[in-house]
């Protein structure tokens, strides 16, 4: 199994610009997490999936955010305008989706916003 | 007040000490526990889940205390390769997807 896969690792962009986070999840996993970890507020879930279907997004930020499933094996989180505060490493996770099963967490991107 | 709630730490013991990490939440009807390890610039990982009756993993405990809304990792006999922060995670009634994550707590192991 590959795991959860993110792309890109990195990005810097200047603000003002649209940055768009890629993740597929483990196949068979029907939960899709998008987290944001900063030094100052740790681990902050911003949105999730349930079977492709968004079930919580109270943690976006603000409407620049906006993050999409179209399908099983594919999610995407966009940023449009970036702003310099957006700088963080994102995460996207899955899991099965049994209640307290684990996350497994994707290697992350690292987004700097100049 | 937040969640969950963590001392920063970091925590400095010297390899083969006992450590031991409190993390305290607010909610009270929070149903699942669980720690995770994450590694400097890595993702976190799972650690372990925390029961009721508390539980043990090799050389890592994980106890819960309903009454004081804390649970607890006790990690014995330290090694170099335990250098990591440790997360505690909250699940809570009628969110059972929505995991919420500590700040961490930082643990050096030295020579």
């Amino acid at each position: 199994d590959a795991g959860v896969i993110q792309s890109p690792r990195h990005e810097v962009t200047e603000m003002g610009q649209e940055v768009t986070l890629r993740c597929k999840p483990i196949s068979g996993h029907d939960y899709l997490f998008w987290y944001r970890q900063t030094m100052m507020r740790g681990l902050e879930l911003l949105i999730y999936f349930n079977n492709n279907v968004p079930i919580d997004d109270s943690g976006m930020p603000e409407d620049r955010f906006s993050a999409k499933m179209p399908n099983a094996s594919f999610s995407t989180l966009k940023i449009q305008p970036s702003e310099p505060r957006d700088s963080a490493v994102y995460f996207c996770a899955s899991s099965p989706g049994v209640a307290g099963s684990p996350l497994h967490f994707g290697n992350g991107t690292r987004l700097t916003v100049t | 007040r937040k969640e969950v709630e963590q001392d920063p730490g970091p925590f400095n013991v010297p390899e083969g000490a006992t450590v031991a990490f409190n993390c305290t939440y607010s909610n009270s009807a929070s149903q699942s526990f669980f720690w995770y390890r994450q590694d400097c610039r890595k993702e976190p990982k799972l650690l372990m889940s925390v029961y009721s009756s508390g539980n043990e993993d090799g050389r890592f405990t994980a106890q819960l205390n309903r009454a004081s809304q804390y649970i607890s990792l006790l990690i014995r006999d330290s090694k170099l390769s335990d250098s990591a922060t440790y997360l505690c995670v909250v699940v809570n009634t009628g969110t059972a997807s929505k995991l919420t994550f500590g700040t961490g707590t930082r643990l050096q192991v030295t020579l």
